[in-house]
This record gives C-alpha cells, sequence and structure tokens, in this order.
C-alpha cells in the first residue's frame, strides 16, 4: 500500500532564507508527483507536477525534484517571502490510477 | 464560472442529521473527484465521477455516504446520519478527463462540523 510521509510538519524560517520541504513515498510505481499549496479557508493550488520519468520541474522561484528509486521527492523555495506561508501537501497518482495519495502536509511560516 | 464551487463553505449540524455539500465543478470538466481532508491528516479520496461511467465509489466510507452528479455538472456529496468523526473538510476537485494529465483544480472546501 503506498504511504505519503511529509517531514517536517511544521517549519518556520526568516523571511529570505532558502528552504526545502521534504516527501517520501513507499511504492516507486508512481505515474507522477505534484506539489500543492493550500491557503487558510482556500482550496488547494497546484505548484508543480512531475512525472515519472523526469528528474525536476521548476516554477520561478519553486524548484521540485523527484528521485523514483529512493521513493523522494524535494521541494526547494529559493529566497522566502511572508507570502510563501501556507501548508504544502505532495502527491502521487498511482500507475494506471486516476487517485491521488496524500501526505499530510507540512505548515511553512515564514516570518517577516 | 471560473473556478470549482463548493457550498457550503461551513456547516454545523447535530449527530444524527443528514448532510448534503455541492460542489460546482468547472464548466467543460468531465472528471469530478471528492476528498476528505480530516484535522492533521493527509486528503482521502471518497468518489470519482468521469463522464457518463460509473462513479468509482471506493473510497466511500460507509453506507452512510453517497454522491451522485446530476447531467455531467453538479455534484452532491450527502451524509446520512452524522457522526463525530465525519467532521471534517470536504474538497472537490474537477480536471479535463484524468486528472493526472491534465491537472486538478480544487474548491475551496466544505468544513464540516457535527456536534
Amino acid at each position: 500500500k503506498q504511504e505519503v510521509t511529509q517531514i517536517p510538519a511544521a517549519l518556520s524560517v526568516p523571511e529570505g532564507e532558502n528552504l526545502v520541504l521534504n516527501c517520501s513515498f513507499t511504492d516507486s510505481a508512481i505515474y507522477n508527483l505534484q506539489w500543492f499549496r493550500q491557503d487558510p479557508g482556500k482550496g488547494l493550488t497546484s505548484l508543480l507536477l512531475i512525472q515519472s520519468s523526469q528528474r525536476e520541474q521548476t516554477s520561478g522561484r519553486l524548484n521540485a525534484s523527484l528521485d523514483k528509486s529512493s521513493g523522494r521527492s524535494t521541494l526547494y523555495i529559493a529566497a522566502s517571502q511572508p507570502g510563501d506561508s501556507a501548508t504544502y501537501l505532495c502527491a502521487v497518482s498511482l500507475d494506471s490510477n486516476y487517485q491521488l495519495i496524500w501526505g499530510a502536509g507540512t505548515k511553512l511560516i515564514i516570518k517577516p | 464560472g471560473a473556478g470549482v464551487s463548493q457550498s457550503p463553505s461551513n456547516k454545523v449540524t447535530e449527530k444524527g442529521k443528514d448532510v448534503e455539500l455541492r460542489c460546482d465543478p468547472i464548466s467543460g470538466h468531465t472528471a469530478l473527484y471528492w476528498y476528505r481532508q480530516s484535522l492533521g491528516q493527509g486528503l482521502e479520496f471518497l468518489i470519482y465521477f468521469q463522464g457518463n461511467s460509473a462513479p468509482d465509489k471506493s473510497g466511500l466510507p460507509s453506507d452512510r455516504f453517497s454522491a451522485e452528479r446530476t447531467g455531467g455538472s453538479v455534484s452532491t456529496l450527502t451524509i446520512q446520519r452524522t457522526q463525530q468523526e465525519d467532521s471534517a473538510v470536504y474538497l472537490c476537485a474537477s480536471s479535463l478527463s484524468w486528472g493526472a494529465d491534465y491537472g486538478y483544480t480544487f474548491g475551496s472546501g466544505t468544513r464540516l462540523t457535527v456536534v
């Protein structure tokens, strides 16, 4: 059974720092992996999607990497800003299955 | 509309009552998903609708839960005889065909509290 784990559960850093959020999964047979952002009282916003054949994806200050063999993905946020404060969720899609298996998220606080 | 709309945004109900949660997907999106997010937990898949195909109900936690999608558009998730463990945020998402390829758009969710 696929399980997705995110560490740490919460992270607080000063504005301007670069940071890394971690996501691990137990079964390497994934179709793709996605990172989402969740703001309080709002829905989920898709940030980056990495297909299983890819190693990384970049969007602005965000860079997501994928290492299928080790069952790990990282989300790198450069030059963090207070507006980056949110809960970040990773989710994997399984082969031939549209369901997303989710981590519990990392709550990120960027201090001004 | 421009996004996925869910209503109500908040619902407080007494244990044992029935509740209906509504999801209005993006026009033209054939796929619709319901997920549940309990406090401190990852999202849990509930049900998936794709076009006119029979829905995948494999994630529904009990027979108290049911969902329908009328006319391939609006979906209603019904919880009968609510229990306190049903308290959670219920999220709806829609996508063009298979979301894994096309990406998902989520609504803001319905926060259900059973007292």
